[in-house]
């Protein structure tokens, strides 16, 4: 149980497009959804916490017109790079967690690697 | 935040020998979880253990939570367990601070 899934695996595109990245919760309901980015050899880097139904929240420093999160369902969030620059390229992850429990783990998705030519 | 450091940043191992990783945070947590990142970038829940001691198979882990520390202990080893090793802090507004990682690596 508790499988997190993402689609792309990997995506190459070029500068200036948007690409749209999916995580799903397959055999449970998340309520909450996380972002994280992961540059190369470096830690998980949060981005955003995303809550079914409501604005996602995000860190400080990341622009949220630039990385727009949207979690219309209790098992899908998506987190679309605007006007993608060679910049943007790294590890994207999602996480999800349920409600219940207080939050106690949450469950990563496989990544996806983007690369912006 | 809560500040999270892993020690040491990288390990060489030999298979079948036995490791420890430490975590050491700056303030009290909530939660502390290990993982680990095979080298295909998933990430995998070791443990949930905000105190105490747990086994799993050849993993073991023990948070002392009133001297802020974790450790994970790794057991006769094999190349499989290669990877990087994180743990991480949950903080009351549920999100995870993570450490710098370290990197095992297991020789045949």
């Amino acid at each position: 149980g508790a499988v997190v899934s993402q689609h792309p695996s990997r995506v190459i595109c070029k500068s200036g497009t948007s690409v749209k990245i999916e995580c799903r919760s397959l055999d449970f309901q998340a309520t909450t959804m996380f972002w994280y980015r992961q540059f190369p050899k470096k830690s998980l880097m949060l981005m955003a916490t995303s809550n079914e139904g409501s604005k996602a929240t995000y860190e400080q420093g990341v622009e949220k017109d630039k990385f727009l999160i949207n979690h219309a369902s209790l098992t899908l969030s998506t987190l679309t790079v605007t006007s993608a620059h060679p910049e943007d390229s790294s590890f994207y992850i999602c996480s999800a967690a349920t409600s219940g429990g207080a939050l106690e783990t949450q469950y990563f998705g496989p990544g996806t690697r983007l690369l912006v030519l | 935040g809560i500040q999270v450091e892993q020690s040491p940043p990288d390990l060489i191992l030999q298979e079948g020998a036995n490791s420890t990783l430490r975590c050491n945070f700056s303030d009290s947590v909530n939660n502390l979880q290990w993982f680990h990142q095979n080298p295909w970038g998933q990430l995998i829940n070791l443990f949930y253990i905000p105190s105490g001691t747990k086994q799993n198979g050849r993993l073991s882990a023990t948070t002392v939570a009133t001297e802020r520390y974790s450790l994970l202990y790794i057991s006769s080893s094999q190349t499989t367990d290669s990877g990087v090793y994180f743990c991480a802090s949950r903080s009351n507004d549920y999100k995870l601070s993570f450490g710098a990682g370290t990197t095992v690596t297991v020789r045949a």
